[in-house]
């Protein structure tokens, strides 16, 4: 059972729109993470966050922007959607005491902007 | 190049083999090392990880490290339909870096 969850799972839009793609844990972790993941290519990090109010970008040029006002959600929301941003996004958590940084992903979120 | 290589596949072998799955990568500082399985439509899960060198058993999965060869490795015994998947390695130095991903090895099962 996914204590991860994401929504929407898929989502069909037009360029120019706003979007939010939610994630939230029941798992209490401090650390939350956005990837993205496109066919045959390995995941690439875009936003991170070790806790409230803390928030990071990653290692992929990100035109989204991301927010983490309580522990347990961390949305992710892209401001104008263009073509380029389709993709698949996946949110993580981790527990911050892990030395081993083991993730715990949602099922993603399956962007389409046409 | 990239820090961590795998090879996409797909690999297709008969239900019952042993599947290998493996990564190279290249930064000698890497101490843990991941093995995350990812179904169609899902997000990865993890299947088990090692610290540093060695093997590490659980069912009929093994991972093996060998940090003088900066290779690691997969064996999934007796395989099954359902271990048709696509597999992730992932590794980094510790909890403060960010895991550096391997593309995935899509892995078929064939009945």
């Amino acid at each position: 059972e996914a204590d991860i969850y994401q929504t929407p799972r898929y989502l069909v839009i037009g360029t120019g729109k706003k979007i939010t793609l939610e994630c939230s844990q029941t798992m209490g972790h401090d650390k939350m993470y956005w990837y993205q993941q496109d066919p045959g290519m390995e995941l690439h990090l875009i936003h991170y966050s070790y806790g409230v109010n803390s928030t990071e970008k990653g290692d992929l040029s990100s035109e989204s922007t991301v927010s983490r006002i309580r522990t347990e959600h961390f949305p992710l929301t892209l401001e104008s959607a263009r073509p380029s941003h389709t993709s698949q996004y996946l949110c993580a958590s981790s527990d911050a005491g892990s030395g081993a940084n083991v993730l715990t992903f949602g099922a993603g979120s399956r962007l389409t902007v046409l | 190049q990239k820090e961590v290589e795998q090879d996409p596949g797909p690999l297709s072998v008969p239900e019952g083999a042993i599947v290998s799955l493996n990564c190279t990568y290249s930064n000698s500082a890497f101490q843990y090392f991941m093995w995350y399985r990812q179904y169609s439509r899902k997000g990865p899960e993890l299947l088990m990880y090692t610290y540093s060198s060695g093997n590490k058993e659980d069912g009929r999965f093994t991972a093996q490290v060998d940090k003088s060869s900066k290779y690691i490795s997969l064996f999934i015994r007796d395989s099954q339909p359902s271990d048709s998947a696509t597999y992730l390695c992932a590794m980094s130095q510790d909890s403060n870096y960010q895991l550096i991903w391997g593309a995935g090895t899509k892995l078929i099962i064939k009945p």
